[in-house]
Formats: structure tokens, sequence, C-alpha cells
């Protein structure tokens, strides 16, 4: 089964800040790499799919980037709302969610 | 627009089922695999399997096999998820959701079930 490795598995920056999280797949995923938001006691909520294509709605300081096992998701700007937890899921022939990782406002 | 609404809180003894419901709107029901997925308290998601309301096909993941079953009314677009034996260890927060390409991606999620497992 393929493993998806999230880091860090948490972090705190500044509003306004660029904030990066990576994610590994143990084997090539191509580009089948999608990423999540989630608020406390909310359901996730689709950010990216196909490693780099937004979903409808999503403000645009969110990127998505990477191929085979090596993925990113950045924030360009971090904004108060966007404090959450992002996790990366592999999809297509099988899911695998990332372990998550949280981000805070410094 | 896309709408995915899952029955209220369950508390059930150990070794109880659990059958949560997720009805759909706003789009073709038949149209769209619908997926199970559940969080543990403070954890990450799991997946737990689909259902293709179109034929009534299922896949499960292999944890719950022999334990879960997931069913459909086309009638009310409307998915079910059974959980059987239940322990403590299926204390969580169950969600179905939408999978827009039938490529084991979601778009849209329903707002969320917690089973709580206590005797």
């Amino acid at each position: 089964d393929i493993q998806m490795t999230q880091s860090p598995p948490s972090l705190s920056a500044s509003v306004g800040d660029r904030v990066t999280i990576t994610c590994r797949a143990s084997q090539d995923i191509r580009n089948y790499l999608a990423w999540y938001q989630q608020t406390p006691g909310k359901p996730p909520k689709a950010l990216i799919y196909a490693a780099s294509t937004l979903q409808s709605g999503v403000p645009s300081r969110f990127r998505g980037s990477g191929s085979g096992t090596d993925f990113t998701l950045t924030i360009t700007s971090l904004q108060p709302e966007d404090v959450a937890t992002y996790y990366c899921q592999k999809y297509n022939r099988g899911v695998a969610f990332g372990g998550g990782t949280k981000v805070q406002i410094k | 627009q896309v709408q995915l609404v899952q029955s209220g809180a369950e508390v059930k003894k150990p070794g109880a089922s659990v059958n949560v419901s997720c009805k759909t709107s706003g789009y073709t029901f038949t149209g769209y695999y619908i997926h199970w997925v559940r969080q543990a308290p403070g954890q990450g998601l799991e997946w737990m399997g689909w259902i293709n309301p179109h034929y009534g096909d299922t896949k499960f993941a292999e944890e719950f096999q022999g334990r879960v079953s997931m069913t459909r009314d086309t009638s009310s677009a409307t998915a079910y998820m059974e959980l059987n034996s239940l322990t403590s260890d299926d204390a969580a927060v169950y969600y179905c959701a939408r999978d827009p390409f039938g490529e084991d991606l979601f778009d849209h999620w329903g707002q969320g079930t917690r089973v709580t497992v206590s005797s």
C-alpha cells in the first residue's frame, strides 16, 4: 500500500507569511494528489486536485505543485481564516491520506 | 447546490451496530460514487469504502471487510453505511463524500455523524 507522509505536523506563521506544507508518497502517484482544509468541528473542504488544480471558489493564494512522489501546498499570504489542518490525499486506484498539518497564526 | 446531509449523532454499546444515512440533493445521485471516511477524536482521516449508487456495487477498505456494509436508496437519493460489532475504537465522526470523477477523489462532504461507543 502507498503511504503518504506530510511535514511538518504543525506550524505557526504570521499573517501575510508564505507557508509551505509538503507531502511525500511512498511510490510514484503521478499527479493523483488532492489537498483538503479542515477547521475544527467541520468536514474537510476540497482545495486542490490533480496536484495543482484549484477547486471552484478556492482563493488563488492556495497553490499546489509537484508530481511523482513529492508535492507541496503553498499559501502565498497567510490569512486568519486559513487556520486549519491540511491533509493531502492520494487518489485513483486507492485512497491514502497524509497525517495532516496544523496551521496556526503566530 | 450539491448537498449531503447526514443523520444525527448516535450512542451505541460495544457489540452493537450503527447505521448512518447520507441524503443527497442538487445533483444526479446515480451519477457519482459515494465514499465513507471516518475520523477518530483528534486523529486523521481514514477511508472506509465506496458505493456506486447506479449499480449498488461496493468496495471496502481491508480493515473493515466483513464488518461494514454500504447500501443506497435511489428513490430518496440516500446512501447508507452500517458498521457492525462496534468497539471503543469505532468512536469517531463518520463522513460521506461525493466522488466527482470516479477516481476516489472527494469534492463535497456531508457534515459528519458522531458515533459514540460506550457501555
